[in-house]
Formats: C-alpha cells, sequence, structure tokens
C-alpha cells in the first residue's frame, strides 16, 4: 500500500453537508499537507500541518493530525458545489525530504 | 498494491546537461501525467498521455518533451537544463473509464548545479 492513503476514495454529499477525508501514512514525517485538484490538472495547496500540531483551521477547513496513529483528516464544513474536486494528502518523509502523494479522495457535491 | 514508480529517485546534473525521467504506471492504467514542483511552490501541471498519445498539455517548456510507451510507461525528456528546472517530479497514473483518481509516484528530486 501506498504511503498517504486517503480514504474514502469516493465521496458524493448534498450541498450544506460536511465532508470529511481520511489519510494515513507509515512513515515519521516533518509535515503533512492538503491538497485540491480540479479536472486533473495543477494541484492547489489547501493547508499545511506540521508534526507539532494536532489541528489547523482555514475558512471552511479543518485539518487534524494524529502522530500517534499516523493519520489525519479533513473536514470540509457546509459544503458548496464548487468544492467538488480531487483532494489530496501528501507527506514528506522526515529522513529525505520526499513527498508521497496518496491515491485522493474524488469528493462530488450535488447542488 | 504496486505504486507508481519513478527513476531515478534523485538525479544531480550540470546547466545546459540533458536529463531522463523514468515513470511506470500503475499495472492496467493507461493515462500519465506529470508534475513540475519548485521550491515552496504547488505541484504544476506539465502535461499528460492517454493511450501513448499525448491528451493535454500544462506550463512545459519546450525544452522538455514527453512520451508514452507501448508498455504505458512514460520518460520525461529535459534538454538544455537550467538551475531554475531544479524541482522535484512528479508522476501520476490513472485508469480512464475508471474512477479518474490519479495515483501519484515518490518523484524524482533533480538538481541542476
Amino acid at each position: 500500500s501506498q504511503q498517504g492513503e486517503e480514504d474514502p476514495q469516493a465521496l458524493s454529499i448534498q450541498e450544506g453537508e460536511n465532508a470529511t477525508m481520511n489519510c494515513s501514512y507509515k512513515t515519521s514525517i516533518n509535515n503533512l499537507q492538503w491538497y485540491r485538484q480540479n479536472s486533473g490538472r495543477g494541484l492547489v495547496h489547501l493547508i499545511l500541518i506540521r508534526s507539532n500540531e494536532r489541528e489547523k483551521h482555514s475558512g471552511r477547513l479543518r485539518v487534524t493530525l494524529d502522530t500517534s496513529k499516523k493519520s489525519s483528516s479533513l473536514l470540509i464544513t457546509a459544503s458548496r458545489a464548487a468544492d467538488t474536486a480531487s483532494y489530496f494528502c501528501a507527506t514528506d518523509d522526515d529522513n529525505n525530504n520526499d513527498m508521497r502523494f496518496g491515491a485522493g479522495t474524488r469528493l462530488t457535491v450535488k447542488p | 498494491a504496486a505504486g507508481v514508480i519513478q527513476s531515478p529517485r534523485h538525479l544531480i546534473k550540470e546547466k545546459r546537461e540533458t536529463a531522463t525521467l523514468k515513470c511506470y504506471p500503475i499495472p492496467r492504467h493507461d493515462t500519465v501525467y506529470w508534475y513540475q514542483q519548485g521550491p515552496g511552490q504547488d505541484p504544476q501541471f506539465l502535461i499528460s498521455f492517454y493511450e501513448k498519445m499525448q491528451s493535454d498539455k500544462g506550463s512545459i517548456p519546450d525544452r522538455f518533451s514527453a512520451q508514452q510507451f507501448s508498455d504505458y510507461h512514460s520518460e520525461l525528456n529535459m534538454s538544455s537544463l537550467e538551475l531554475g528546472d531544479s524541482a522535484l517530479y512528479f508522476c501520476a497514473s490513472s485508469l480512464v473509464g475508471g474512477s479518474y483518481e490519479q495515483y501519484f509516484g515518490p518523484g524524482t528530486r533533480l538538481t541542476v548545479t
């Protein structure tokens, strides 16, 4: 299995609902980042959480990090149709600073 | 489960040299994407291939070229390297007709000196 695995792989919700995506990883990390990708093109950085942080907020985004369980979650509150995209977590390996992307969660928000 | 394989993992080149990065997609995936991520920047889409044909083109410099081979692996060829080409190069693969999720490889870190 891959470093930075997200679940679920696909999530479909109604506008206004909250969306929660999870990410697990295997090695020690310096930080974990969440990215959004529209239409299979570039990745847009959403939020970075460092290994010594447990929770961060940015607008409607809330990210948690549990280093003991090697997992992170991304919560999007009050979702909008425009939130429809793929969401990836990426970790940087504490040993060599290489980044690892997970497989991504495809979020569909229905109007 | 098999993942996307990229080689080499690290590469050091001098200015004006050439470099070739390789990407082996997940078995049965038919689409390959290349991304470039500079220091402190978001990954930028370069180019993609579907069934060995170029399907989309992003901000790929003219000095770079890429192709997808019959076994679906892809190579990114970079010539006349510049210092600004130093970056992490990611390859991702997906299966058109499947769930469209892109699976990213570990990246190749290119350093141009």
